[in-house]
Parts: C-alpha cells; sequence; structure tokens
C-alpha cells in the first residue's frame, strides 16, 4: 500500500514555475513532510521540509494543504538543473524512497 | 568540508567474491543508512545504524553485512549470499534526532556490477 501518491513524470519549461503536488492521505499529525531530490546518477538531496504552514528556502517552497493530506513543491524559476527525479516523504515513512516525480526541463 | 563520501564509486566483482562498500561521513550524525536502488526505482533500506556498535535490518537485508564500530563510518558489505547485487548503493547520514523532523545527507553512491 503506498504511504505518498506522486505523478510519474512532469515536464516544465526553463524559466517557468513548477509545482509538484504530492498527496499523503495517511499521515499523522506529528509528520513532518520532506522533499528530497535525486539527480542522474548522485545520491538524493535534502530539498525542503515543513509541518503545517508554507516554507520557503533557497531552493523551493512548500505549499501544505490545511488538512496536511497533500503538498506542493514549487521550484518558482526552474533551470536545467533542476531536471531530476524529486520525492515527497512523510516523516514516519522516512526510509522509504518511493519512484517519486522525474522532473524534465525543457530549455 | 562536512559530508559523506562513499567509495569507491564503480566496483565490479566476480560472482562469488565477497565485496565491502566504505561509507565515512564527518558529520557528526549518529545515525547512518545504506541504501539499494535499481535502475527506475526508488531507493530501498538494507540497514541502518543509530548508535555506535548497533544496527537493524531495514527491507532487504538477506545477503548483506555492516558493522559500526565508529560513529564516522558504516561499510557494507555485500555477500555471496545476495542473489542479484548489481546496484546502486547509497549511504546516508542524521542527526538521528527522535520525531519526524530529522534529515538524511547522501553520499555520491557506488555502482557494483557482478561479472
Amino acid at each position: 500500500d503506498a504511504k505518498t501518491t506522486q505523478p510519474n513524470s512532469m515536464e516544465s519549461n526553463e524559466e517557468e514555475p513548477v509545482h509538484l503536488p504530492c498527496n499523503h492521505s495517511t499521515i499523522s499529525g506529528t509528520d513532518y513532510i520532506h522533499w528530497y531530490r535525486q539527480l542522474p546518477s548522485q545520491g538524493p538531496e535534502y530539498v525542503i521540509h515543513g509541518l503545517t504552514s508554507n516554507v520557503n528556502n533557497r531552493m523551493a517552497s512548500l505549499a501544505i494543504a490545511e488538512d496536511r493530506k497533500s503538498s506542493t513543491l514549487i521550484l518558482h524559476r526552474a533551470t536545467l538543473r533542476d531536471a531530476a527525479v524529486y520525492y515527497c516523504i512523510p516523516g514516519t515513512y522516512k526510509y522509504i524512497f518511493g519512484t517519486g516525480t522525474r522532473l524534465k526541463v525543457l530549455a | 568540508d562536512g559530508g559523506i563520501t562513499q567509495s569507491p564509486k564503480y566496483l565490479f566483482r566476480k560472482e562469488g567474491q565477497n565485496v565491502t562498500l566504505s561509507c565515512e561521513q564527518n558529520l557528526n550524525h549518529d545515525a547512518m543508512y545504506w541504501y539499494r536502488q535499481d535502475p527506475g526505482q526508488g531507493l530501498r533500506l538494507i540497514y541502518y545504524s543509530q548508535i555506535v556498535n548497533d544496527f537493524q535490518k531495514g527491507d532487504i537485508a538477506e545477503g548483506y553485512s555492516v558493522s559500526r564500530e565508529k560513529k564516522e563510518s558504516f561499510p557494507l558489505t555485500v555477500t555471496s549470499a545476495q542473489k542479484n547485487p548489481t546496484a546502486f548503493y547509497l549511504c546516508a547520514s542524521s542527526m538521528g534526532v527522535e520525531g519526524s523532523t530529522d534529515t538524511q545527507y547522501f553520499g555520491p553512491g557506488t555502482r557494483l556490477t557482478v561479472l
């Protein structure tokens, strides 16, 4: 049984914003939502995490739904270097990296 | 420069041989992890350790062994009992704090190919 649901793949044009969705309907009330990304042939890297309110850092923004059953990772201006697989992970399942969303950025 | 190092980057071994993958961190993290990734798939947890001299099996520990004699080091041995060892192996570490705020930091990975 899947703990999160993410689209298999998405495309974006360079310099445009990208919204990567994640459904995590079984998340517990105290679970943080983590996002990681994995560039080709590299290890995953941390992107952002949050609990209830929206979060921003230099890499991205995280918008969390009021009921916490879904969240959206926002890349404000996609670049070619953002092409990667993005993983959404509720804290309880921090050892489970599913197949994520493969983001393709078009020049 | 703090981080996690894995060596070697590429490793080839003959069928039936044991091989040890190195993982070192200088982040002063208590917890360390080993994952396996097959092409087009997500990561699967092999073993993890939350403190020196202690470790737990993950979802796919069969055919693998680990040790944690030092805080900085968490080597993984792929034994001949592992039926399909060709994969990309990733090591990670984290502070190991309680609750779900703990963030993992990953090494660059070792790509193991069994000939």
